[in-house]
């Protein structure tokens, strides 16, 4: 099975600030990553797919990105209604699966 | 607009079997694979599996192959998770998802079902 490294597991930042989560594929996975934000009792919501495309109606101020087998969710201008947990998924092959989580305070 | 209504919460007694419904609108549930995740209290994301109810082909997780059941009846736009033998380990919201042949992304989600395994 693919393992999916995340990290932090958490972090807080500052109104304003930019923030880095970050994934590490144990293998090859292309660009099949997508990232998820869940807020407390809520089902996950679809953020970033293709490792770098902005779902519709996701801010701009969320992107992507790819270096080899490490894989980043940043996040600009940070606002209050970003805080939740960030979970990555790999769909390049099954089973499909997810990273442990990054919960996201803001302080 | 699709959507994914998911059935309501369940208190099960150990030992016994439940079973999850989940019900597409919005969209034929032929123009999607229907994955089931699971999330325990506090924890991450687990994929348990998807069917395609086009041809009711299903692929599992290794550790759910003998827990879990997909199901799909088109008739009814629905989609069926069957959990057996369950225990406290089986406490969990169970959440339905939807992937495409364009990719397993899940960009439509129900809203979960929590399931409660106690005696």
């Amino acid at each position: 099975d693919i393992q999916m490294t995340q990290s932090p597991s958490s972090m807080s930042a500052s109104l304003g600030d930019t923030v880095t989560i970050t994934c590490l594929a144990s293998q090859d996975i292309g660009n099949y990553l997508s990232w998820y934000q869940q807020k407390p009792g809520k089902s996950p919501k679809l953020m970033i797919y293709g490792a770098t495309n902005l779902e519709d109606g996701v801010p701009s101020r969320f992107s992507g990105s790819r270096s080899g087998s490490d894989y980043s969710l940043t996040i600009n201008s940070l606002g209050y209604d970003d805080e939740g947990i960030y979970h990555c998924h790999q769909y390049y092959e099954y089973p499909l699966t997810f990273g442990s989580g990054t919960k996201l305070e803001i302080k | 607009e699709v959507q994914l209504q998911q059935s309501g919460a369940e208190l099960v007694r150990p030992g016994t079997s439940v079973k999850l419904s989940c019900k597409v609108s919005g969209d034929t549930i032929t123009a999607y694979y229907m994955h089931f995740v699971k999330q325990r209290p506090g924890q991450g994301l687990e994929w348990i599996g998807r069917i395609d109810p086009e041809d009711d082909s299903t692929k599992y997780a290794e550790k759910f192959k003998n827990k879990a059941t997909l199901t799909a009846d088109t008739s009814s736009n629905t989609a069926y998770l069957k959990l057996s033998s369950l225990t406290s380990e089986d406490t969990a919201t169970y959440f339905c998802t939807t992937g495409t042949v364009a990719g397993n992304w899940f960009a439509y989600w129900g809203q979960g079902t929590l399931v409660t395994v106690s005696s």
